[in-house]
């Protein structure tokens, strides 16, 4: 079974620009989330959308928005982007909830400069 | 509000020695406390998990010990090997009701020298 994966592995872009960020769930799962790791803050829970509709939302500005697909896999946006933007962009599935397990990907790392 | 405090931030072990992580919440609704491991330039895998209503569990090496009174729980690696070397988190996450929403440590940098 594949894993999840996410798309592009690196990024680099201009403040005030915006980005999208891409994931493809492992097969059957229906929960997809959204995480934001940086050496500073640790890894920081952005969104998390099952069966199309945001179930849970971290505190993070509008700028960041998702969406997911009917076909599971989700996307990620980042708009206005600003230096302090640039971190590794993880994606994680599960089937259910956090307990069926969760399962990452590798990660986007987005660069702002 | 960091919600879940981790410790050390960083800690070297000799190979077959025992590491120990630390970790404390805040968040009484919390009732699942997973452990993750997390290699350089992967995402996190996880390791072990355990429900307040357990007070320890043992998977191979990896124990999780867990204190509901203190709200604390920790994770203790047996025989530390090389391959050990790593980043630890530990997280919460409340309810299944909620959905999925983990609250992570800040991470725990593990170096098992040979």
């Amino acid at each position: 079974k594949a894993g999840v994966t996410q798309t592009p592995r690196y990024l680099i872009k201009t403040r005030g620009q915006q980005v999208t960020l891409s994931c493809s769930p492992i097969s059957g799962h229906r929960s997809v989330s959204w995480y934001q790791q940086t050496p500073g803050q640790g890894l920081q829970f952005l969104f998390e959308y099952f069966s199309e509709t945001q179930r849970n939302k971290g505190n993070f500005p509008g700028r960041f928005s998702g969406r997911q697909f009917s076909n599971s896999r989700s996307e990620m946006n980042v708009s206005t982007l600003e230096l302090g933007d640039s971190a590794l962009y993880l994606c994680a599935s599960s089937f259910w909830t956090t307990r069926s397990p969760l399962h990452f990907g590798n990660g986007t790392r987005l660069t702002v400069t | 509000q960091q919600q879940v405090k981790q410790s050390p931030q960083s800690l070297i072990v000799q190979k077959g020695g025992i590491s120990i992580i630390n970790c404390a919440y805040e968040n009484t609704a919390f009732d699942y406390f997973p452990w993750y491991q997390q290699f350089p330039g992967k995402g996190p895998a996880l390791l072990i998990a355990i429900r307040p209503d357990v007070s320890e569990k043992k998977e191979g090496r990896f124990t999780i010990s867990f204190n509901k009174s203190a709200k604390q729980f920790s994770l203790h690696i047996m025989d530390s090997q090389p391959g050990d070397s790593a980043t630890y988190f530990c997280a919460a996450s409340p309810p299944e009701t909620s959905g999925s929403r983990l609250t992570f440590g800040e991470g725990t940098q593990l170096t098992v020298n040979p």
